[in-house]
């Protein structure tokens, strides 16, 4: 799967949005963006996922560039309850083992 | 509730004591894999297993045992567990392998080996 880069943190105040970019430059025409979220002590859990268009449900939204070099994941407003590690994978239709690769993601903290 | 579920939460263990690490998922899910989560690298896959009778090894693999008798159920086994395999280990469910399923993740066994 191809390489995605995620700032290491970022830090909100609750109630506003946050925005979390990360850019994949080598992203290939059927990659498939995904979002995973970990929070403290516990397993990841699924956020979003889009190719091509923007994608909005019930936790967040997934803006996608023209390009597909580059997405944002959208947390309309921030809780305590967000505060999470994020990552930004890529699943290809050729992954053998079907491995979700995470990489650093981006620790989000948010302030009350 | 739809969920994947891991036994035990917690273990800590001395080297070369066989242990079982349980998973189950109550989906119907063809798809299980099992990761390990260690500070500075990540989770790594382990095995996977695309359906009954069917695994394959992760990235990771050496240390480790897996089996799937059953659609539902996939335990990780360490025959002789070694210090260097103290972790948080993850086991994951999907209803298959195409790029748009979505993984689902148990709570996460620490394991320790002393």
């Amino acid at each position: 799967d191809a390489k995605t880069t995620q700032p290491n943190s970022m830090e909100s105040n609750e109630e506003e949005p946050v925005h979390l970019p990360c850019n994949h430059s080598t992203i290939s025409g059927t990659d498939y963006i995904h979002w995973y979220r970990q929070l403290p002590s516990q397993g990841p859990e699924y956020v979003i996922h889009g190719l091509t268009s923007n994608v909005n449900n019930r936790m967040a939204s997934l803006a996608i560039a023209e390009d597909r070099k580059s997405s944002t994941l959208i947390l309309h407003r921030a809780t305590l309850r967000d505060a999470a590690v994020y990552y930004c994978i890529l699943r290809s239709t050729n992954n053998a083992g079907n491995m979700l690769t995470f990489g650093g993601g981006t620790r989000l903290m948010v302030k009350p | 509730e739809a969920q994947v579920t891991q036994n035990p939460r917690y273990l800590i263990t001395v080297t070369g004591k066989k242990l079982t690490v349980t998973c189950s998922q109550n989906m119907n899910h063809e798809y299980m894999s099992w990761y390990r989560q260690d500070p500075g690298l990540g989770l790594r896959q382990i095995y996977y297993s695309m359906n009954v009778e069917v695994t394959d090894k992760g990235d990771v693999p050496e240390g480790y045992k897996v089996s799937r008798k059953e659609k539902r159920n996939f335990p990780l086994i360490l025959e002789s567990p070694s210090p260097n395999q103290t972790s948080l280990y993850f086991c994951a469910s999907s209803p298959g392998t195409v790029n748009t399923d979505t993984q689902y993740f148990g709570p996460g066994t620490r394991l320790t080996v002393l």
